[in-house]
């Protein structure tokens, strides 16, 4: 493979229910990030990673958490979801943070009822 | 909160025609970046453009920058229906964050 992967595809998940989503590269990137993107909002950072070992808050991080055990990986966790999670969630990487541009995997639909 | 916001929403135009885009934002930035989302996909890279620079080219792409109006334009020419999706600049904060506007969706009629 080449590039960014994410699973599932898709979900619909009952409120109340834990969910990871997945996330894997395989550019070495040292920056990876999570986007939820909603109808006529563009693009929400929910949390990012500098570099594996380091995660960081975004704009949008309440009922969200991240971990960064290595430079592929970064797992976007739902505790408890309710039904405003439901979105397209999106990962990406960069070589580093704040520099140059940003790859993206090709999403996730999570529906929550 | 949005930093760039894209006009015009939505765009829709003849095959061949030249399409503009135009970004505005609020707070300084490093630089900016343009992307493209074809429906149901992840969005991909097209341009960026620094700070300290005026205008980019890449092949049908043009991008300007005007730092004291704070606003970028994108301009495809020669539209192809391939061209159609969703266009979003990006600009990167202070935090080494990309901010995000609402988007453009392009329509090339055949």
């Amino acid at each position: 493979i080449a590039g960014i992967t994410q699973a599932p595809t898709s979900q619909i998940l009952a409120a109340g229910r834990r969910m990871t989503l997945r996330c894997t590269q395989d550019m070495r990137h040292n920056a990876m990030y999570w986007y939820r993107q909603d109808l006529g909002l563009g693009l929400r950072l929910i949390h990012y990673s500098n570099t594996a070992g380091t995660t960081g808050k975004g704009e949008v991080p309440d009922g969200y958490s991240v971990s960064r055990a290595n430079t592929d990986d970064f797992p976007l966790t739902l505790a408890s979801a309710v039904p405003s999670q439901t979105s397209v969630y999106f990962c990406a990487s960069s070589d580093q943070a704040g520099v140059g541009e940003q790859y993206f995997g090709p999403g996730t639909r999570l529906t929550v009822t | 909160s949005q930093q760039g916001e894209e006009d015009p929403q939505a765009l829709s135009i003849q095959e061949g025609e030249n399409a503009t885009m135009n970004c505005s934002y609020k707070t300084s930035i490093n630089n900016l970046q343009w992307y493209r989302q074809n429906s149901g996909r992840g969005l991909v890279h097209l341009i960026l453009i620094r700070s300290n620079e005026r205008e980019k080219h890449s092949g049908r792409l043009r991008v300007t920058l005007d730092t004291s109006k704070k606003s970028s334009s994108l301009l495809i020419t020669a539209s192809r229906a391939a061209d159609t999706a969703s266009y979003f600049c990006a600009t990167l904060d202070s935090n080494y964050q990309l901010i995000w506007g609402a988007g453009t969706k392009l329509i090339i009629k055949p």
